[in-house]
């Protein structure tokens, strides 16, 4: 039974561009949230999807979206990369109010 | 604002010793806990939970312990191994005004080295 999956592990974007991360949830979970981890700190809620809507948001600026698929995969993207988007992103799944199941995450660095 | 934290940000113990990392949060209101841990290239894993009504909850090797009056928690792990090197962080959940599912609020985390 696969865990959840996120792709790419590795990305360099540069200033300005955009990126999408993809992540697909654990089997017989239908709710997907995604997290920013930079260096040293713990996560920090994006947000999260739910009957592919957004259900919940943190404190992150409009550059950042999402997308939840019928088949309760998920999209994070990111436009007008800054160089402080540089960070750990990490997807979750879960049933309702079940612990998260975490992704191993998408590195992504901005030059 | 409310807040969750640590007290230590690494802690570095033994192998066989016993280890206590602690959490202090500020949100009464919190009413669930978890502590997951996290390996170097991976994601948080889920280690144990506790809910607001319970003071004590054990797993295999871990227990986590709930002080609502001072508003902290800790996660001891008995006979400390080199496999749990690793970053713990303690996750305070709250429910939404909308009634949906629970956001988890994740402090700094701390740092465990266990030295064979």
């Amino acid at each position: 039974d696969a865990g959840v999956t996120q792709s790419p592990t590795h990305l360099i974007k540069t200033r300005g561009q955009q990126v999408t991360l993809r992540c697909s949830p654990k089997s017989g979970h239908d709710t997907v949230s995604w997290y920013q981890q930079a260096l040293g700190q713990g996560p920090q809620f994006i947000f999260q999807y739910y009957e592919e809507e957004e259900r919940q948001r943190g404190n992150f600026p409009d550059r950042f979206s999402g997308h939840q698929f019928p088949n309760y995969s998920s999209e994070l993207n990111v436009n007008a990369l800054l160089l402080g988007d540089s960070a750990l992103y990490l997807c979750a799944s879960r049933v309702f109010n079940s612990p998260l199941h975490f992704g191993n995450g998408t590195r992504l660095t901005v030059t | 604002g409310e807040s969750v934290g640590l007290h230590l940000p690494t802690l570095s113990v033994q192998e066989g010793d016993n280890s206590i990392i602690n959490c202090a949060y500020s949100n009464s209101a919190s009413d669930y806990f978890i502590w997951y841990k996290q390996e170097s290239g991976k994601g948080p894993q889920f280690i144990i939970d506790i809910r607001s009504n319970m003071d004590k909850r054990q797993g295999q090797r871990v227990t986590v312990l709930l002080n609502k009056t001072v508003k902290h928690l800790s996660l001891q792990i008995a006979a400390t191994q080199p496999g749990d090197s690793a970053v713990y962080f303690c996750a305070e959940l709250k429910g939404t005004q909308s009634g949906g599912s629970y956001i988890p609020t994740f402090g700094r985390g701390t740092s465990l080295i266990v030295h064979p």
